[in-house]
């Protein structure tokens, strides 16, 4: 029934982990992956991937999408207590249509 | 500051008022949308507009009326609302060529 599935639902790290939350979707005419941040109120872009194997970094960040096996990964490293908030995954189908995942939270513990 | 506003943040109302929100944004776009955001649920897409035109109603309650005067602005009239329609309501907009939204502040709604 849910287009986009996120895992874990929630996340608990020290600093200086890595971590790696997934994304995986089921749409009829995909185009485009994106991730976002979610702190207190409005989502923040992070990414958009629209093609296979090709990774996309900034900073501590990363994330590349697998469109054969229909999923994504973001990662990342040496974590910070910045970093807790709840990360969205959302998928664009042809024709302006959205499709979000419940989020995974994630808390970063000094 | 994401150059999407949106007012009031707070709102509460009883089942029979009518009540309205509004988004606006300074970046140029030609996209706006109205996301709902329940408690352990995935945003919920509303409505979509390009160009200032309707292009997206994902079955949502008549209750909900959208209006998109210009590119820059963008409504959502509320009209005998019931207590599960209390919700974070999100307004985001984008280049209609590129998929990146830019999300405002929310408005937390309350249904008493």
């Amino acid at each position: 029934e849910d287009k986009v599935v996120q895992s874990p639902l929630s996340l608990v790290v020290h600093e200086g982990d890595t971590v790696t939350l997934n994304c995986s979707y089921e749409v009829t005419n995909f185009r485009s992956l994106l991730w976002y941040k979610q702190e207190k109120k409005a989502p923040t872009f992070l990414f958009m991937l629209t093609s296979s194997g090709i990774e996309k970094k900034s900073g501590r960040l990363s994330s590349i999408l697998d469109k054969k096996e229909l999923f994504s990964i973001l990662n990342i490293t040496a974590t910070q207590t910045g970093d807790s908030a709840v990360y969205l995954c959302a998928v664009e189908e042809v024709g302006n249509q959205f499709y979000f995942g419940t989020g995974t939270s994630l808390t970063v513990i000094p | 500051e994401t150059g999407v506003t949106q007012t009031p943040r707070h709102l509460v109302m009883g089942m029979t008022n009518k009540k309205s929100l509004k988004c606006e944004q300074h970046l140029g776009h030609n996209a706006m949308y109205w996301y709902k955001q329940s408690a352990k649920k995935p945003l919920e897409l509303m409505f979509v507009y390009n160009f200032k035109e309707q292009t997206e109603n994902n079955s949502v309650p008549s209750r909900f009326s959208p209006e998109c005067p210009n590119s820059s602005h963008l409504f959502l009239h509320l009209h005998t609302l019931q207590p599960e329609d209390s919700a974070l309501y999100l307004c985001a907009s984008s280049h209609t060529s590129s998929s990146e939204q830019y999300f405002g502040p929310g408005t937390r709604l309350t249904v008493t």
